[in-house]
């Protein structure tokens, strides 16, 4: 079968930094898509990643192993307006995206 | 700027009583999709277009419905809402299937039956 894990939530506090993991098993992989969700709003595209490797946007880089079938989505410098739900999704063999349910940001001062 | 625009924000029907939720999108994309998202789940793909294609995904229950009138809107109808059709409605396009392009989410309407 088709599986993303992901925490359901997570605790940081502004200014430091937080790792959001990510395991995938699914047919085929055709790459991995992080989105942000803030509470009530739709998602919206953070990174594409098909290659292993570190990805680096600004605060936001993310991570891949194919070989583990394995993710991180890294926030740096956290801010208050971090705090969100974070999707991990992947493309499967059909390129029929697979989505996780999300890990709950909670960034505290 | 381009977008895809979904009305309305919040919507509330009563039980069994007919509901249609609309998109709209500026950008042009070829795919528009529905998905169903409840709370501190993984959005759930209803349904997708590819032109006007239409793409049903298995587990679907015959209550949705869609239609796609030209390139710019898509509509979602519920026939007959049950109190499990509450949840967040998300429209979204991209500009193929088969690759990498990224989604372009709406802002989602938020469902209450009563």
């Amino acid at each position: 079968g088709q599986n993303i894990d992901q925490p359901t939530e997570m605790t940081a506090t502004e200014g430091a930094i937080v790792q959001i993991n990510c395991t995938y098993q699914t047919s085929g992989f055709n790459g991995l898509f992080w989105y942000q969700q803030h509470a009530g709003e739709a998602p919206t595209f953070l990174s594409y990643n098909v290659l292993d490797g570190l990805e680096e946007k600004g605060r936001f880089s993310s991570f891949l192993s194919r070989s583990k079938g394995y993710s991180y989505l890294l926030l740096k410098e956290l801010q208050m307006k971090d705090s969100a739900s974070y999707l991990c999704a992947t493309l499967d063999s059909n390129y029929q995206l697979i989505w996780g349910a999300g890990t709950k940001l909670i960034i505290k001062p | 700027d381009a977008m895809v625009i979904q009305n309305p924000r919040y919507q509330v029907t009563q039980f069994g009583k007919p509901v249609t939720l609309s998109c709209s999108q500026t950008l042009n994309h070829n795919v528009m999709y529905w998905y169903q998202q409840k709370s501190s789940q993984a959005p759930k793909l209803l349904f997708h277009y590819y032109d006007k294609d239409f793409n049903n995904e298995a587990d679907t229950p015959d209550n949705f419905q869609s239609r796609r009138p030209n390139t710019s809107f898509c509509f979602l109808d519920i026939r007959s809402p049950g109190l499990g059709d509450a949840a967040m409605y998300l429209c979204a396009t991209s500009s193929r299937t088969g690759d990498n392009s990224p989604l372009h989410f709406g802002n989602g309407t938020r469902l209450t039956v009563t």
